[in-house]
């Protein structure tokens, strides 16, 4: 089955204790990106990542870190929580073609305290 | 500065009515536009496309109309059931290296009575 894999699903953590949301995703494709959905903001872009080694800024990019060192995966780092961090996150993958679609994960809810 | 928006936040209509979603955008570089559906506790998924090349795309229930020279498209669900009630993100992409970027909207939640 197609899918996008996110972990955790739920997270609670407290302020400045570093921590990782993974995302799998197993349908080979090459662009992947996390966004973020807030309230009355909608999902906001946070990172992305064309291909194997190549990543660039969103929209809202402080305060994370992403890497993609291989293709199925691209996890979102976060170094030193805070909590305005606190947030619905979600991965996205498709392929690099003009105008397909975007497969997401079920999601991860972060609080952070 | 928000280049796809979705001005109303909410839509509530009647079973069987119609529902009409509304997006405008403002990069005239966009060239595929996109709705996805959101449930509660549930990642986006996708429901349906439309090229810029095109005014109008069919897919069952759903129809997507365009209008490049307004800036502005629309997501028609006719008729309107009880498991449509989701929020609905428009989306859009293309543009000078930034084929594959996506940028929503902030999303109207629609809410279709019984």
């Amino acid at each position: 089955e197609a899918q996008v894999t996110q972990n955790p699903r739920y997270l609670i953590t407290v302020t400045g204790k570093k921590l990782t949301v993974t995302c799998s995703q197993n349908m080979n494709h090459e662009y992947m990106s996390w966004y973020r959905q807030d309230p009355g903001l909608g999902l906001r872009q946070i990172y992305y990542s064309m291909n194997v080694e190549v990543t660039d800024k969103g929209d809202v990019p402080e305060g994370y870190k992403v890497s993609r060192k291989e293709k199925r995966n691209f996890p979102l780092i976060l170094e030193s929580p805070s909590p305005n961090q606190t947030s619905l996150y979600f991965c996205a993958s498709k392929t690099n073609r003009r105008g397909t679609e975007a497969f997401f994960g079920q999601g991860t809810r972060l609080t952070v305290v | 500065d928000q280049q796809v928006k979705q001005n109303s936040p909410s839509l509530s209509v009647q079973e069987g009515r119609i529902s009409i979603l509304n997006c405008d955008y403002t990069n005239s570089m966009f060239d595929y536009f996109l709705w996805y559906k959101k449930y509660p506790a549930e990642g986006p998924t996708f429901l349906i496309s439309i090229s810029s090349i095109k005014d109008k795309n069919e897919d069952g229930r759903f129809t997507v109309f365009l209008n490049k020279s307004a800036k502005h498209l629309s997501l028609h669900i006719v008729p309107s059931q009880p498991g449509d009630s989701a929020v609905y993100f428009c989306a859009a992409s293309g543009g000078t290296g930034a084929n594959s970027k996506l940028t929503f909207g902030k999303g109207i939640t629609l809410s279709v009575r019984p």
